[in-house]
């Protein structure tokens, strides 16, 4: 079975920086794209940011753009998010998922990490 | 920007069918796919590109679509069914989803 594991999560203050990793196993990282989904507490789902399989194309939310990053580190089977300048309303649990179709892009989310808790407070 | 509009919840007796609708413009020309997300657990795709369920997932689970709405039908719902759902579209490279509908099964 796929999996996704993230880490990094935690307690940031207003304008502070975190950054977000997600390890795959038991697929091939490199043929997929991925994204970052996040969700507040008792909140819905947001859609955050996606890259492409070679890392190529990055598409951000405009909630984002500008101070996150994604990236990828496919020999390492690893996926990034690098916040800046984080502010309250990032506050969330942050899911990676893989793209269901291989070697495409912008289908369904299938699977999904366990989740990793960023708290922005001072 | 495009939204997509889900009500926000659906209650449902044992053995009957739940129906949850999706509106929105984009649905016209875009595939939708449908989450489940159980309470404190991360969400599961239940159906994609409008009405294919993935291997695993029962066949009470069914999606249809008709111009700008979507729809997740849960037929013979069971307790297990209880869950939040979402539904989500591609709008060009931005990734969209419905603000969730909560399944009671009462």
């Amino acid at each position: 079975q796929e999996q996704l594991v993230e880490s990094g999560g935690g307690l940031v203050k207003p304008g502070g920086s975190l950054r977000l990793s997600c390890a795959a196993s038991r697929f091939s990282f490199s043929d997929y794209s991925m994204s970052w989904i996040r969700q507040a507490p008792g909140k819905g789902l947001e859609w955050v940011s996606s890259i492409s399989s070679s890392g190529s194309t990055k598409y951000y939310a405009d909630s984002v753009k500008g101070r996150f990053t994604i990236s990828r580190d496919n020999a390492k089977n690893s996926l990034f998010l690098q916040m800046n300048s984080l502010r309250a309303e990032d506050t969330a649990v942050y899911y990676c998922a893989r793209d269901g179709v291989y070697g495409s892009t912008r289908n369904w989310f299938d699977p999904w990490g366990q989740g990793t808790l960023v708290t922005v407070s001072s | 920007s495009y939204d997509l509009t889900q009500p926000p919840s659906v209650s449902v007796s044992p053995g009957q069918t739940a129906t949850i609708t999706c509106s929105g413009d984009i649905l016209a020309d875009k595939y939708t796919y449908w989450y489940q997300q159980k309470a404190g657990q991360s969400p599961v795709v239940v159906i994609y590109q409008d009405t294919n369920r993935p291997s695993g997932i029962p066949e009470r689970f069914s999606g249809s679509t008709s111009g700008n709405t979507a729809t997740l039908t849960v037929s013979g719902t069971q307790a297990v069914d209880e869950a939040d759902y979402y539904c989500q579209a591609w709008d060009s490279s931005t990734a969209i989803f419905g603000g969730g509908t909560k399944l009671t099964v009462l």
